[in-house]
């Protein structure tokens, strides 16, 4: 069965720091990965996915994030967060037709 | 175009009752799901349906139950609601295929008594 693991589940980080959000899964066949990002009061949103090519994955409002096969991993980056990046960050695996999220990680970011 | 519709947005119910949520999608999408999202837990798969007239188990299904009316509808029934099942419950739905984009409803927020 298919799982999806977020080291962190809050982080505090001030304007302009850089952002990294682990996540790592559990899939035994071919993957593909998603990151979703929820707003305060909002539904979630696609920030970007993999399903082949290059591992390294560009999406909306400069975020990215890498695949890893070896490690099992896709950790989301961003170089410079602001203040309207303050959300909840959604992790996911599709597996089966099926698509599994983490347990999310909360972001704050401070002015 | 509406995207996908979840009612009631708000439910209040006591121990044994009965409802059920409805969702409604109008992006001619194949798949269909059902979440609930509860804090430090993330969203949990309840069920799915990967095209008309099939329904799967997910990750949490115990208490639930559901129907794919047709291809634009996909209801959660919870047939005797507990307090566990308090939450917010989100409805999605994405094009066949497992690369494809999940839209969301709005959710719907059940209390149970």
């Amino acid at each position: 069965a298919q799982s999806v693991s977020q080291h962190n589940h809050h982080v505090i980080l001030s304007e302009a720091a850089s952002l990294e959000l682990g996540c790592n899964y559990s899939y035994g066949g071919t993957v593909n990965l998603f990151w979703y990002v929820q707003y305060p009061g909002q539904h979630l949103q696609l920030l970007l996915k993999y399903f082949s090519g290059d591992p390294l994955v560009k999406g909306i409002k400069g975020f990215e994030a890498e695949f890893i096969k070896s490690k099992f991993s896709f950790n989301l980056r961003k170089p410079s967060v602001q203040w309207s990046d303050t959300a909840e960050y959604f992790c996911a695996v599709d597996g089966y037709n099926k698509l599994i999220f983490g347990a999310g990680t909360r972001l704050a970011v401070h002015p | 175009n509406a995207g996908v519709t979840q009612t009631p947005k708000f439910q209040v119910l006591k121990t044994g009752q009965s409802m059920t949520l409805q969702c409604a999608q109008d992006m001619n999408h194949n798949s269909m799901y059902w979440y609930r999202q509860d804090p430090g837990m993330g969203l949990r798969l309840i069920y799915y349906s990967a095209s008309e007239g099939t329904t799967d188990k997910g990750e949490v299904p115990n208490g639930y139950n559901v129907s794919r009316l047709n291809k634009r509808e996909f209801s959660l029934r919870l047939e005797s609601a507990a307090p566990s099942q308090t939450s917010v419950y989100f409805c999605a739905s994405r094009t066949q295929g497992r690369t494809g984009e999940l839209f969301f409803g709005e959710g719907s927020r059940l209390t149970v008594l």
